[in-house]
């Protein structure tokens, strides 16, 4: 069975531009969710798709957008960059069903370098 | 809000040693507890999940346990090996999943 998938793995913007990340999860897992890991900050949860629809948001401004396609695939959406949006970008496939155990697998990470 | 606490930040140990690391968390409503290490730059991959009804689970060298009442888990590595230098994290799932800062292992040969 393949694994999260991640595309790009690296990227450089410069502030002010947009950049569109994109996770295609596991074969029939239904929930993808996406963080953001930074050394001062760590693991911080951006927002949670389940069959298209956003379930979960953390507390990240309206720059930090995402959405989900019919085949599970998602794409996350950073606009008008700031030198602080620099970070790897995680995204994490699980079945996503309710009442059962959700083991969440990760992708390797988008790296985004903002100068 | 959860929150999530990893202790001690790093540790060091001699090959062979066994180990335990920690976690804490304040709200005890939690579905699950996942374990994962993490290489430099790299994602996370999962190493053991448990479920909120259970006390523990075992793969390999591993055992991880869990004390909801307490709001604590600890992660045992028995034998230690270089291989096993990274950074553990710990994840709990409420109404979304919250993670620790990690504990930075490095085992020397």
């Amino acid at each position: 069975k393949a694994g999260v998938t991640q595309t790009p793995r690296y990227l450089i913007k410069t502030r002010g531009q947009q950049v569109t990340l994109s996770c295609s999860p596991i074969s029939g897992h239904r929930s993808v969710s996406w963080y953001q890991q930074t050394p001062g900050q760590g693991l911080q949860f951006l927002f949670e798709y389940f069959s298209e629809t956003q379930r979960n948001k953390g507390n990240f401004p309206g720059r930090f957008s995402g959405r989900q396609f019919s085949n599970s695939r998602s794409e996350m959406n950073v606009s008008t960059l700031e030198l602080g949006d620099s970070a790897l970008y995680l995204c994490a496939s699980m079945g996503g069903w309710e009442f059962t155990y959700n083991e969440q697998f990760f992708g390797p990470g988008t790296r985004l370098t903002v100068l | 809000k959860q929150e999530v606490t990893q202790i001690p930040a790093a540790l060091s140990v001699p090959e062979g040693e066994n180990l335990v690391l920690n976690c804490s968390f304040t709200d005890s409503a939690i579905y699950n507890l996942q374990w994962f290490r993490q290489d430099p730059g790299k994602g996370l991959t999962s190493l053991l999940l448990i479920q909120s009804s259970q006390r523990e689970q075992t793969s390999g060298r591993l055992n991880a346990s869990l004390d909801k009442s307490s709001g604590r888990s600890t992660l045992y590595i028995a034998a230690s090996q270089p291989g096993d230098s990274a950074t553990y994290l710990c994840a709990v799932e409420g109404n979304q999943f919250y993670f620790g800062t990690g504990t930075s292992l490095t085992v020397i040969p």
